[in-house]
C-alpha cells in the first residue's frame, strides 16, 4: 500500500496562474513531512519540514501546509523557472529515519 | 562546504559484471541513504546506514544488493552480477544526526546495463 500519494502527477500552469499540488499520506504516525524540488538530471532540493497540522512554511512564491491526513504545497504567481518536479516524502514515528518518497508532481509553467 | 559527492556520474556495465557506486556525504553528516529511481518515477527508499552499520535495508533487494559505510571512506552501493534491470539513477542523500528529516542529495550516479 503506497504511504505517500501526490496529485496530479503532472500539472500544466500560465505564468502567474496560481495553484495547488497535493500529497496525501497514511502513516501510524507522522515524524515529519518534507516537500523537496528535482529539476531534470538533478538530486532533489530540500525544501521545507513539516511537523505538526496546521503548521505552514513559505519560501518566496512556494508555501506549504499540513493536516492530518494531507499536506498541500501552494504555488503563487508562478514563474518558467518554477518548473520542476516537486517531491512530497514522510518519516513514520516508528520508522526511524527512514524517508518515504511520492511519486511527484510535474510542474511546467510557461511564459 | 562540499555537497553530497557521488561518482561515477554515469557508469555502463554488461550483464553480469559488479557495479560499486561511492558516495562521500556532507561534511559533518553521519546518516547516509540510497534511492534508486526508474524515468518517470519516484525515489524507491533501499538502505539507511549510519557509520559502520547498517540502520535499515528493508528496501534493498535481498540478492546481489549490499551497501557499507566504513568508518573512514565513502559509503559503496556494491550490484553483482547486474542485470538489465538494473539499469536506473541511484542517488545517495546524507543528513545530520540533529536534523535526520532533512537529507542532502548528490547529482547522482546513472547505471547502464547492456
Amino acid at each position: 500500500e503506497d504511504q505517500v500519494t501526490q496529485s496530479p502527477e503532472a500539472l500544466r500552469l500560465q505564468e502567474g496562474e496560481s495553484s495547488s499540488l497535493n500529497c496525501s499520506y497514511t502513516v501510524s504516525g507522522l515524524r515529519g513531512l518534507f516537500w523537496y524540488r528535482q529539476d531534470p538530471g538533478k538530486g532533489p532540493e530540500f525544501l521545507f519540514t513539516l511537523y505538526s497540522a496546521g503548521e505552514e512554511k513559505e519560501k518566496e512564491r512556494l508555501k506549504a501546509t499540513l493536516t492530518k491526513k494531507e499536506s498541500f504545497l501552494h504555488i503563487t504567481a508562478p514563474k518558467p523557472e518554477d518548473s520542476a518536479t516537486y517531491l512530497c516524502a514522510v518519516q513514520e514515528l516508528n520508522g526511524g529515519f527512514k524517508t518515504i518518497f511520492g511519486a511527484g508532481t510535474r510542474l511546467f509553467v510557461k511564459a | 562546504n562540499a555537497g553530497v559527492m557521488q561518482n561515477p556520474r554515469h557508469l555502463v556495465r554488461r550483464r553480469g559484471q559488479e557495479a560499486r557506486l561511492r558516495c562521500s556525504p556532507m561534511k559533518g553528516h553521519s546518516h547516509v541513504y540510497w534511492y534508486r529511481q526508474l524515468p518517470e518515477e519516484g525515489l524507491k527508499f533501499m538502505v539507511y546506514l549510519q557509520k559502520e552499520n547498517i540502520i535499515d535495508e528493508s528496501g534493498m533487494p535481498k540478492e546481489r544488493f549490499s551497501a557499507e559505510f566504513p568508518k573512514e571512506g565513502p559509503s559503496i552501493l556494491r550490484i553483482q552480477q547486474v542485470v538489465r534491470g538494473d539499469s536506473a539513477a541511484y542517488f545517495c542523500a546524507s543528513s545530520s544526526q540533529t536534523r535526520a528529516g532533512e537529507l542532502f542529495f548528490g547529482e547522482g550516479s546513472r547505471l547502464t546495463v547492456l
